[in-house]
């Protein structure tokens, strides 16, 4: 399968503690985004890379969050010292920029990572 | 600032019957597209139906068509011949095509119930 992959699919830690998720998008797209989305929500914004550059970082993503894209291909994203109002499903997603691929505007989701805050 | 609204949480069709799915947006910009997702219980969110703003003509991919109403900036999604599989939330997304961050907006979405 070659769509967007997501790990771990789900992970459970106690407030304070850090998590990192990973994300490996698909492999000709160059666009990457991270959102996240409560329940009864639609996604929210936190950021956005092209190849390895972040372009931008929604005001949602305090310093406790940082996420990276060394090499322009997979994506991490760290929350530290988590609290219980970071429990959310974070999702990742992909495009093709307009140099690979036909840019349709479509986004590639992968099934999110969920985190429950204890 | 730009924004999507869903009005519908929740909406419920018999199966084999239409159901039109309502979003509004605010935006300045006269280029943008417009994106109709679904998300299924417990899986990846997948696209529906896209919208070029530029474009007149309302999309359609097979059961499923837009309603494109640019100057009142409303965005419906209408489903014929709705079956059990198309249970699922949806959301309406908005992306601005020249903003450099190709950001997208999306809405809280409508759940929709399809009744057999």
């Amino acid at each position: 399968d070659t769509g967007v992959s997501q790990d771990p699919r789900h992970k459970i830690t106690k407030r304070g503690q850090n998590v990192t998720f990973r994300c490996d998008p698909i492999s000709e797209h160059n666009r990457l985004y991270w959102y996240r989305q409560t329940l009864g929500q639609g996604p929210e914004f936190l950021t956005y890379f092209q190849n390895e550059a972040q372009l931008e970082k929604s005001r949602l993503l305090s310093d406790r969050f940082s996420a990276e894209r060394p090499k322009g291909s997979f994506s991490t994203l760290e929350i530290q010292r988590t609290e219980q109002g970071d429990s959310a499903m974070y999702l990742c997603a992909s495009s093709p920029g307009t140099s690979g691929g036909r840019n349709t505007g479509e986004l590639f989701f992968g099934e999110g990572s969920r985190l429950t805050v204890l | 600032a730009q924004t999507v609204t869903q009005s519908q949480p929740e909406m419920s069709v018999q199966e084999a019957e239409t159901v039109t799915l309502s979003c509004t947006y605010d935006t300045s910009e006269s280029d943008y597209y417009l994106f109709w997702y679904k998300q299924p219980p417990s899986r990846q969110m997948i696209l529906v139906i896209r919208q070029e703003a530029y474009k007149q003509q309302n999309a359609t991919e097979n059961r499923f068509s837009v309603n494109f109403q640019k100057a009142a900036k409303s965005f419906s999604l209408k489903i014929s011949d709705s079956q059990l599989g198309d249970a699922a939330m949806y959301f309406c997304a908005y992306r601005i095509p020249t903003s450099g961050t190709y950001k997208y907006i999306f809405g809280t979405g409508t759940r929709l119930k399809v009744l057999a």
